[in-house]
């Protein structure tokens, strides 16, 4: 149990394209789930919280209009970075609170999405 | 915000011997406490959690303690395996979690 997926493990794209990024709870309803930003050997940084019917949370500093979060459902986030550059590089992971609604308690990771712009 | 300080950054011990990480919270109000295995270029997984109204908690080879007064918490993986080598992860709970910046254990044959 307690299974997250995330879509596409890696893409690469031209400067300036946007890029969508999935992730799904598999066995388990999420109300809040969220995405955090990995720079290679350093630690995960959470860049915004998602919750289900409502607008995301996001953490200072990070552009509300360059990463949409979209969480349409109870086993659905997407995150879509927005005219992308190759600064925005790096690997995206996103999580599901498997905790009790509306209480942030143990999450489960998704496998990650490695972007790389040209 | 909350801010979590974990050391040490790199921990090489030999195959059966014990390692220790360390980490210490800012906010008294953190409540929730995991430890995250992290292999390269791979998902973070939760290894063991600890609550604050717990002050251990053990699980097979892996064990947390929790000083909740001095608003430190450490994980102890004892009889070591090279499978253990990777990056760990602590992280504090006030509604989201706040990791530390991780430790790299190798684990020699």
């Amino acid at each position: 149990g307690a299974v997250v997926s995330q879509h596409p493990s890696w893409v690469i794209c031209k400067s300036g394209t946007s890029v969508k990024i999935e992730c799904r709870s598999l066995d388990f309803q999420a109300t809040t789930m969220f995405w955090y930003r990995q720079f290679p050997k350093q630690s995960l940084m959470l860049m915004a919280t998602s919750n289900e019917g409502s607008k995301a949370t996001y953490e200072q500093g990070v552009e509300k209009d360059k990463f949409l979060i979209n969480h349409a459902s109870l086993t659905l986030s997407t995150l879509t970075v927005t005219s992308a550059h190759p600064e925005d590089s790096s690997f995206y992971i996103c999580s599901a609170d498997y905790g009790l609604a509306g209480a942030t308690d143990t999450q489960y990771f998704g496998p990650g999405t490695r972007l790389t712009v040209l | 915000g909350e801010n979590v300080e974990q050391h040490p950054s790199t921990l090489s011990v030999q195959e059966g011997d014990s390692a220790v990480i360390k980490c210490t919270y800012s906010d008294s109000a953190s409540n929730y406490f995991p430890w995250y295995k992290q292999e390269l270029g791979k998902r973070p997984q939760l290894i063991i959690d600890i609550r604050s109204n717990v002050g251990e908690k053990k699980d097979q080879r892996i064990a947390v303690t929790l000083n909740k007064t001095a608003k430190h918490f450490s994980l102890h993986i004892t009889e070591t395996q090279p499978e253990d080598s990777a990056v760990y992860f602590c992280a504090a709970s006030i509604g989201t979690l706040t990791f530390g910046k991780g430790t790299m254990l190798l684990v020699s044959p």
